[in-house]
């Protein structure tokens, strides 16, 4: 079945570490997006990308890096220099940029600093 | 700018009523408009979607919302709800932005709580 692959389901972080969440897809989508999830603020985009070797920043970047290198893959780094990453971690694709046909989403990653 | 506001953090039912959950959203284009539910710890679904075809759109396990231009809104709506009904729902507005991207931004969601 096709479907976003997120991995790992639960990650935990000591202070000063970079750490790497994986998503893969294999639904030949375009975009892809990560997004950041906090109780009572929905959803913020990090980063989004529409197509291989680009990506866009979204509303909170900040401490958080990506790469598109193929097409099925867009990893999220959670760098140190993000204050307070402890949070549940989505990713998305949708198959053309403009969203029409809606986002799949994978079942998220949840990060906790300890 | 496009933004969405859920009307109600919180909605909360007896099993066998109607639910109502109330989207409001502005956009400077012709938006496309999307429900999705999500399961404690557990990634978002999709409901149901309004792509500039009919405004009443049906979705999945009996949801359905109306499209209403005049008003800007998008609401979820289910004749009956069921226990496993609860959950937490999300809209989601998708259009061109300045850039010409096409960024989908969610409300803050709506969390259902099913009695029975």
């Amino acid at each position: 079945d096709g479907g976003i692959t997120q991995s790992p389901k639960y990650l935990f972080r000591k202070e000063g570490q970079n750490v790497t969440l994986s998503c893969e897809q294999n639904l030949n989508h375009d975009a892809m997006y990560w997004y950041r999830q906090d109780p009572g603020q929905g959803l913020r985009l990090i980063y989004y990308s529409q197509i291989v070797n680009d990506f866009q920043k979204g509303d909170i970047a900040e401490g958080y890096s990506v790469s598109r290198e193929k097409k099925e893959s867009f990893p999220l780094t959670v760098t140190s220099a993000q204050k307070n990453p402890t949070a549940f971690y989505l990713c998305a694709s949708s198959i053309s940029p403009t969203g029409t046909y809606g986002y799949t989403f994978g079942s998220g990653t949840r990060l906790t600093v300890v | 700018a496009q933004s969405v506001t859920q009307l109600d953090s919180h909605v909360s039912v007896s099993e066998g009523t109607p639910v109502l959950l109330r989207c409001n959203y502005s956009s400077s284009y012709s938006p496309s408009l999307f429900w999705y539910v999500q399961h404690p710890n557990k990634g978002l679904q999709l409901l149901l979607k309004y792509t500039s075809a009919a405004t009443l759109v049906k979705g999945i396990n009996g949801f359905e919302a109306e499209f209403k231009k005049s008003e800007t809104s998008f609401h979820l709506t289910k004749p009956s709800a069921h226990m496993s009904d609860a959950a937490e729902y999300f809209c989601v507005v998708s259009d061109q932005g300045a850039g010409g991207s096409y960024i989908p931004t969610f409300g803050r969601g709506t969390s259902l709580i099913v009695h029975p």
